[in-house]
């Protein structure tokens, strides 16, 4: 079974500065997709960004990008130039490519982000 | 576009009795799927739907169980409720092939 670990419950950040969350995950696969969701205070979840196991280049949206290492086994998250709003959970994801279109995710336990001003 | 709702809110039911949640998907999304999330536990799969079949299933007792209609809106259902199943229920939608996940804001479930 795949497992997903972020070894850190907490971080903070100075509004404006850069900050990067950890995330391991542990697969025998090798067709599959990881992502980093972000949940507010509001509770939904929301995708910040996806990268497909197949491609090499990382993942850029915005302020967000991710640091993949295939062979380590490791996804993680820089958010650059931190603002206020980013304060949130934010939760390492896996899916499968292969289990016949199954949309399952398999979550970490979550970092929790505050931004400080 | 509307996004993923689920109904109820908020929910408190007593141990013993039964719930049921609801969610409708983003239209055109054919996959539903249910996570139950606890501050001890995380973030942990209790099933999918697609097209009306149940695609996967996570390690939860017999006591949870779900369906899906035609329309692709899904209920989740727990029997003899406990303390334990307190949790925030999310829903997710996916629309095939876009491997990308929409979620509802959840149905808050205190059991008492």
């Amino acid at each position: 079974a795949q497992t997903v670990t972020q070894s850190q419950p907490e971080m903070s950040v100075q509004e404006a500065e850069t900050v990067t969350l950890s995330c391991t995950y542990d697969t025998s696969e090798s067709d599959y997709y990881l992502f980093w969701y972000k949940q507010p205070p509001s509770r939904q979840m929301i995708l910040v960004i996806r990268q497909e196991a197949y491609k090499q280049q990382n993942a850029t949206e915005n302020r967000f990008s991710v640091n993949f290492q295939k062979a380590a086994k490791s996804f993680s998250l820089k958010i650059s130039d931190s603002q206020l709003g980013d304060a949130a959970m934010y939760f390492c994801a896996y899916r499968s490519g292969t289990q016949g279109g199954s949309e399952k995710l398999v979550f970490g336990k979550g970092t929790k982000l505050t931004v400080n001003p | 576009k509307a996004g993923v709702t689920q109904t109820p809110r908020y929910l408190i039911k007593t141990r013993g009795q039964q719930v049921t949640l609801s969610c409708s998907p983003i239209s055109g999304h054919r996959s539903v799927s249910w996570y139950q999330q606890t501050p001890g536990q995380g973030l942990q799969f209790l099933f999918e739907y697609f097209s009306e079949t149940q695609r996967n299933k996570g390690n939860f007792p017999g006591r949870f169980s779900g369906r899906q209609f035609s329309n692709s809106r899904s209920e989740m259902n727990v029997s003899t409720l406990e303390l334990g199943d307190s949790a925030l229920y999310l829903c997710a939608s996916s629309l095939q092939g876009f491997t990308r996940a929409f979620f509802g804001q959840g149905t808050r479930l205190t059991v008492v």
